[in-house]
């Protein structure tokens, strides 16, 4: 079965500076995607940015990236110049590519932005 | 488009109550989850439909759940004799499949309908 892991429940950053949320997951398939989604207070989840584990370059959305290390199996998400709206729940997520497509989730991690 | 809609946002019941939760998807998918979210916890999957069938069920979903996309439109999830355990926030998300181009499997997520049982 695949695994996804958070250890870190929460994490805080200085507004403006950079933060770095770590996910790693486990998973024998060879083809796949992994995800981070935002969630923040009381309100709906949104995909922050995507992941296809056949590309080597890590993906890239704006102020946030990952560094996709395909071997160790670990998905980081960079998040850049941090603003106090990306003070949110942030879940890194694994889902088979193909016909079965549901997403596994890790605990999240609360990130909280200092103004 | 207003994204994927779930109604009714919060829900109070007694427990051994049956309640009914709704999910619209974004018009064009085809394909519709749902998940179940504990405080602090990541959401966990339940079912997922594409089109009108239902293609998988987690061991999470006992008898006591049904869920229903009858037109391949919106879809219902029924909990029948509510337990204080079903207490949670169950969310619904829509992706668009075609087969021959492959899956980007893009979830998107309804605000979700948070469920107290009393």
């Amino acid at each position: 079965a695949q695994t996804v892991t958070q250890s870190q429940p929460e994490m805080s950053v200085q507004e403006a500076e950079t933060v770095t949320l770590s996910c790693t997951y486990d998973t024998s398939e060879s083809d796949y995607y992994l995800f981070w989604y935002k969630q923040p207070p009381s309100r709906q989840m949104i995909l922050v940015i995507r992941q296809e584990a056949y590309k080597q370059q890590n993906a890239t959305e704006n102020r946030f990236s990952v560094n996709f290390q395909k071997a160790a199996k670990s998905f980081s998400l960079k998040i850049s110049d941090s603003q106090l709206g990306d003070a949110a729940m942030y879940f890194c997520a694994y889902s088979r590519a193909g016909a079965n497509s549901k997403l596994t989730f890790g605990k999240g991690i609360t990130l909280s932005v200092r103004p | 488009d207003t994204g994927v809609s779930q109604n009714p946002r919060h829900k109070i019941t007694k427990r051994g109550q049956n309640v009914t939760f709704r999910c619209d998807p974004i018009s064009e998918h085809n394909r519709l989850y749902w998940y179940r979210q504990t405080l602090g916890q990541g959401p966990e999957f339940l079912t997922y439909f594409q089109n009108e069938a239902q293609l998988e069920k987690s061991r999470l979903l006992s008898d006591r759940f049904s869920a229903e996309r009858p037109k391949g439109s919106f879809s219902t999830l029924e909990i029948q004799r509510t337990e204080q355990g079903d207490s949670a926030m169950y969310l619904c998300a829509s992706s668009f499949h075609k087969q021959e181009q492959g899956s980007k499997n893009i979830q998107y997520f309804g605000a979700g309908t948070r469920l107290s049982v009393l």
